[in-house]
């Protein structure tokens, strides 16, 4: 069955530490996103890839970076510019038009 | 620009209560709509949709009307469950917005048996 892969589901970075949260889906979508969800709040957008070798920053880049080699992969890394990374990151794609489809997630907890 | 608000949860329902969540967007041209669900731990799920003016999307029991006049695409369903306790995002799309999606804040919905 086609969808999209998050992992790891549980993430722990240490201060100072980048880390890469992976997002891989075979839908062959061409657009992909990374959001970020705070407890009890909404989604906002950290970066979007509409195609291979493009991407733009969202709403709440700063911090982070993203690579889109692959038209199938989208990671993120969460560098030790991001103050306050301890968060839940969706990713999800689109065919261009019509829904995003999500994965189901990654916890990250600065300790 | 555009925009989705919804209405402030918490929702707390007794079971086979009668649900609705209001849902109402700006936007600059003519947005596709959803709702998605997202149950503890997990990432988003899309529940229904509508794609122009006057359509209804159905699915689960759970159904929502397109409404241009009053810009709302409000959530309902007739008998609520346990099984729905979830956070509820409604959701526009837009050609001239690049097809990227703007989310509401979220209604978190407990059902109690």
């Amino acid at each position: 069955d086609g969808g999209i892969t998050q992992s790891p589901k549980y993430l722990f970075r240490k201060e100072g530490q980048n880390v890469t949260l992976s997002c891989e889906q075979n839908l062959n979508h061409d657009a992909m996103y990374w959001y970020r969800q705070d407890p009890g709040q909404g989604l906002r957008l950290i970066y979007y890839s509409q195609i291979v070798n493009d991407f733009q920053k969202g709403d709440i880049a700063e911090g982070y970076s993203v690579s889109r080699e692959k038209k199938e992969s989208f990671p993120l890394t969460v560098t030790s510019a991001q103050k306050n990374p301890t968060a839940f990151y969706l990713c999800a794609s689109s065919p261009g038009m019509g829904s995003y489809t999500f994965g189901s997630g990654t916890r990250l907890t600065v300790v | 620009g555009n925009s989705v608000t919804q209405m402030e949860g918490p929702v707390t329902l007794s079971e086979e209560a009668f649900l609705t969540i209001n849902c109402t967007y700006t936007a600059t041209g003519y947005p596709s709509l959803f709702w998605y669900v997202q149950y503890p731990g997990e990432g988003l799920q899309l529940l229904l949709k509508a794609t122009k003016a006057d359509d209804k999307g159905s699915n689960k029991g759970f159904e929502a009307t397109y409404r241009k006049e009053t810009t709302s695409f409000h959530l309902e369903k007739g008998s609520v469950q346990v099984s729905d306790s979830a956070v509820y995002f409604c959701a526009l799309s837009e050609e001239n917005y690049g097809q990227n999606f703007v989310f509401g804040p979220g209604t978190r919905l407990s059902v109690l048996p």
